[in-house]
């Protein structure tokens, strides 16, 4: 069946560095790519997305580009900042944000 | 921007009673929303599809008799765990389909999520 394989956190970085969360995944046909923040208290999140290979998703400074032959969605951010400090969830969905499949999440909290 | 609300955040129950979480679309129309729960450690896991006005589809594995799911109107549905148990302690979260479908860019809104604690 489709999966979303995340790296496990949690992940703890110091304000100012690189942020990579790996996610790659499996699935029949050809997914929509999504990340989801959760920052504590509050919901989801659509952080950004992708919907074919190649394309590079980007929002407020994140970014991941769909790989359709590594099967991967990686995140990366060039600076973080302790208000980054949430949960991040890679999903996928077949027939575009219907119902999707997410990956375990991977918590980052940021230091100052 | 949308938003989903859901209530309660946070629930304690005691074993075999029902409790209810309501889940709100407050600035849009929902024809579609969609039942998550999340296990301590673990992933999203899709429970139902609820379509307003009509059944609700569930996931292979989930009970239907025991997570009742009503989408009665376009701004909610409601999710009532029946005769809960310890091991239904969980994080349920909903999201909704704004109606306006391609307008509005087949966008997903999630809600805050409820704590279930069955005791």
């Amino acid at each position: 069946g489709d999966s979303v394989t995340q790296m496990e956190g949690p992940v703890t970085l110091s304000e100012e560095a690189f942020l990579t969360i790996n996610c790659t995944y499996t699935a029949t046909g050809y997914p929509s790519l999504f990340w989801y923040v959760q920052y504590p208290g509050e919901g989801l999140q659509l952080l950004l997305k992708a919907t074919k290979a190649d394309d590079k998703g980007s929002n407020k400074g994140f970014e991941a580009t769909y790989r359709k032959e590594t099967t991967s969605f990686h995140l990366e951010k060039g600076s973080v900042q302790v208000s980054d400090s949430a949960v991040y969830f890679c999903a996928l969905s077949l027939n575009y944000g219907q119902n999707f499949v997410f990956g375990p999440g991977t918590r980052l909290s940021v230091l100052p | 921007g949308a938003v989903v609300s859901q209530h309660p955040s946070r629930v304690i129950c005691k074993s075999g009673t029902s409790v209810k979480i309501e889940c709100r679309s407050l600035d849009f129309q929902a024809t579609t929303m969609f039942w998550y729960r999340q296990f301590p450690k673990q992933s999203l896991m899709l429970m139902a599809t609820s379509n307003e006005g009509s059944k609700a589809t569930y996931e292979q594995g989930v009970e239907k008799d025991k997570f009742l799911i009503n989408h009665a109107s376009l701004t909610l549905s409601t999710l009532t765990v029946t005769s809960a148990h310890p091991e239904d302690s969980s994080f349920y979260i909903c999201s909704a389909r704004d109606r306006g479908g391609a307008s509005s860019g087949n966008t997903i809104y999630f809600g805050e999520g409820s704590w279930l604690t069955v005791v």
